[in-house]
């Protein structure tokens, strides 16, 4: 299974856009690279998610490298709702598409 | 549409108790999972099923037991309970990615377990 490394911890200012990183160097053809985030004292929720192209929804933006060895979670204004654990998964298209959660980064937002 | 429904939300077992901690979906998502998170940790995969009648062994699959009789559910059952499986445990769902290229994971509220 393809691993991601992500940052322990980030903060960030209320208000102002967060850039939240993920390295996924082992990434293969037909990984999707997804996003959950995990409120405190509730499960985890769907973000966003993509394959090659950037990708834009109601909550975030996902932006994948051209080589996709990387990706970052944009946030474009904090607010302190945001304060979470994120995640950045894989999952193969073509295999059993089993999701393994690593320790992802907490998200601190300051007022 | 419920969703993903967990049941019970709280539990106390005594160390060797057995228990089932159902999961129950009803959006006719192939793909079922089992994980558990403890205390300032991330989620770990125990069991996970691609359909009815399948199932397989995720990160820390012992002790635990699953099956997948129907679509719908996919119980998880503690054989005998060890204080290490203190834990909250979530069951998550979604279709199979042949089926859908979001595959999206839909999870439940959790149960929080403690064995004493």
């Amino acid at each position: 299974d393809a691993k991601t490394t992500q940052p322990n911890s980030m903060e960030s200012n209320e208000e102002e856009p967060v850039h939240l990183p993920c390295n996924h160097s082992t990434i293969s053809g037909t990984d999707y690279i997804h996003w959950y985030r995990q409120l405190p004292s509730q499960g985890p929720e769907y973000v966003i998610h993509g394959l090659t192209s950037n990708v834009n929804n109601r909550m975030a933006s996902l932006a994948i490298a051209e080589d996709r060895k990387s990706s970052t979670l944009i946030l474009h204004r904090a607010t302190l709702r945001d304060a979470a654990v994120y995640y950045c998964i894989l999952r193969d298209f073509n295999n059993t598409g089993k999701l393994i959660f690593g320790q992802g980064t907490t998200l601190q937002v300051k007022p | 549409n419920a969703g993903v429904t967990q049941t019970p939300k709280f539990q106390v077992l005594k160390t060797g108790q057995s228990m089932t901690l159902q999961c129950a979906q009803d959006m006719n998502h192939e793909y079922m999972s089992w994980y558990r998170q403890d205390p300032g940790m991330g989620l770990r995969l125990i069991h996970y099923s691609v359909g009815a009648g399948i199932t397989d062994q995720g990160e820390v699959p012992n002790g635990y037991n699953v099956s997948r009789s129907t679509t719908e559910d996919f119980p998880l059952r503690l054989l005998s309970a060890a204080p290490s499986q203190t834990s909250v445990y979530f069951c998550a769902s979604s279709y199979s990615l042949q089926r859908s290229n979001t595959g999206e994971l839909f999870f439940g509220e959790g149960s929080r377990l403690t064995v004493l």
